[in-house]
């Protein structure tokens, strides 16, 4: 059965820094390219990053290039995401996504985990 | 950058009834790229139609995707009850964007 389990949410203070993690479990994650997309609550998806199933190539929206980075680690199957200068508009449930291939559909999604922002 | 955008933005339906979600794009489509999404409260969202209208696995074949170009539509040939939801678009080229989603909530 394929899982993919996010960690690392919490209240943080504006400005700050969080790292969240995704443990994949159930197919082959180094064959997988993977995102990030984060939901505000009660709004619609948003994509956040990408990284190759390699690791060796990333992506990031204009939105938020400079404060987020993805990195992956394929020998133990776990998804990064290094947040920094958190501003309330980040707070949001953050999902990992997996897609067989750079430019392509998410066929695996987590359960999420709750960023919140907040002084 | 394409922007999806959905409409209706809610569709109130009875159980049994057809529901159709339009998904138009900014600007032509790079080749059949976009997938449709259902996403119930408190849970992640699940792929259901990729490539335009390709039923992704195990999904009914009560769900169907069409289109083209900038106009795309998802048909819920006859609403079940567990298909009341929150429905997206996207478009999985550079930019991975998100149509704002369709509410289908029961009439």
């Amino acid at each position: 059965e394929v899982q993919l389990l996010e960690s690392g949410g919490g209240l943080v203070q504006p400005g700050g820094s969080l790292r969240l993690s995704c443990a994949a479990s159930g197919f082959t994650f180094s064959s997988y390219a993977m995102s990030w997309v984060r939901q505000a609550p009660g709004k619609g998806l948003e994509w956040v990053s990408i990284i190759s199933n390699t690791g060796g190539r990333t992506y990031y929206p204009d939105s938020l290039k400079g404060r987020v980075t993805i990195s992956r680690d394929n020998f133990k199957n776990m998804l990064y995401l290094q947040m920094n200068s958190l501003r309330v508009e980040d707070t949001a449930v953050y999902f990992c996504a997996g897609s067989t291939s750079w430019f392509n559909y998410f066929h695996y999604w987590g359960q999420g985990t709750l960023v919140t922002v907040s002084s | 950058e394409i922007v999806l955008t959905q409409s209706p933005g809610t569709l109130s339906l009875s159980p049994g009834e057809r529901a159709t979600l339009s998904c138009r794009a900014s600007q032509s489509v790079t080749g059949t790229y976009l997938a449709w999404y259902q996403q119930k409260p408190g849970q992640a969202p699940r792929l259901l139609i990729y490539g335009a209208s390709i039923r992704a696995t195990g999904i009914p074949d009560r769900f169907s995707g069409t289109g083209s170009g900038t106009d795309f539509t998802l048909t819920i040939s006859r609403l079940e009850p567990e298909d009341f939801a929150v429905y997206y678009c996207q478009h999985y080229d550079s930019s991975r964007a998100f149509g704002q989603g369709t509410k289908v909530e029961i009439k």
